[in-house]
């Protein structure tokens, strides 16, 4: 059972740095996203994909890119680190995004320094 | 566009208090209405969903009504419990299913 896996757990970058968030779901779920949780923000949602070959901007998307290669997984990239990235990250998934719940990973901290 | 707003926190409550959150939605159409839980250092967790008007999510002992006429899907506990110490985020998944819109999160303690 292990649904939704997001790795590294944390991680301290360098401005200007690149990285790459893993997150991997083993539910067959079609909906994957990605969300960053700020303190007293909630969630924002920075891209979203519907199937494999298929993603799309969210609220916040800039400064990340993603890419869906397979139903499985949905890396999100960071190419150019910046203070304003310093955050903690959530990838979801959801079977099909309407009227089903989404479920999430346990979070990736990251801190740009 | 599709919104949330939830009760401003923190609450502290006694055990066995009860305890309401306060939610209410701004959607076009017909959205699912989800509460989520987050313990510290924890991913969010779904604590109860409504699909339609009138459904009643339950879950734990936690309770809320999907009340198209108020807008509102407000939670309820008869009971607290220190172990229900988190965070609780209303959310709503709106009629493309395209994304979830969480409330900003309201942090719960429950002291003995």
């Amino acid at each position: 059972n292990a649904g939704v896996t997001q790795t590294p757990k944390f991680r301290i970058l360098k401005i200007g740095q690149s990285m790459t968030l893993q997150c991997t779901q083993d539910m067959n779920h079609n909906y994957m996203y990605w969300y960053r949780q700020d303190p007293g923000m909630g969630l924002k949602l920075i891209y979203y994909s519907v199937g494999a070959g298929i993603t799309d901007k969210g609220e916040v998307p800039n400064g990340y890119n993603v890419s869906r290669s397979t139903t499985e997984d949905f890396p999100l990239r960071l190419e150019l680190a910046a203070p304003s990235q310093t955050s903690v990250y959530f990838c979801a998934s959801s079977l099909t995004g309407l009227n089903t719940e989404a479920f999430f990973g346990q979070g990736t901290r990251l801190t740009v320094v | 566009g599709d919104s949330v707003t939830q009760m401003e926190g923190p609450v502290t409550l006694s055990e066995e208090a009860f305890l309401t959150i306060n939610c209410t939605y701004t959607a076009t159409g017909y959205p699912s209405l989800f509460w989520y839980v987050q313990y510290p250092g924890e991913g969010l967790q779904l604590l109860l969903k409504a699909t339609k008007a009138d459904d009643k999510g339950s879950n734990k002992g936690f309770e809320a009504t999907y009340r198209k006429e108020t807008t509102s899907f407000h939670l309820e506990k008869g009971s607290v419990q220190v172990s229900d110490s988190a965070v609780y985020f209303c959310a709503l998944s709106g009629d493309t299913g395209n994304q979830f819109y969480f409330g900003t999160g309201t942090s719960l303690t429950v002291i003995p």
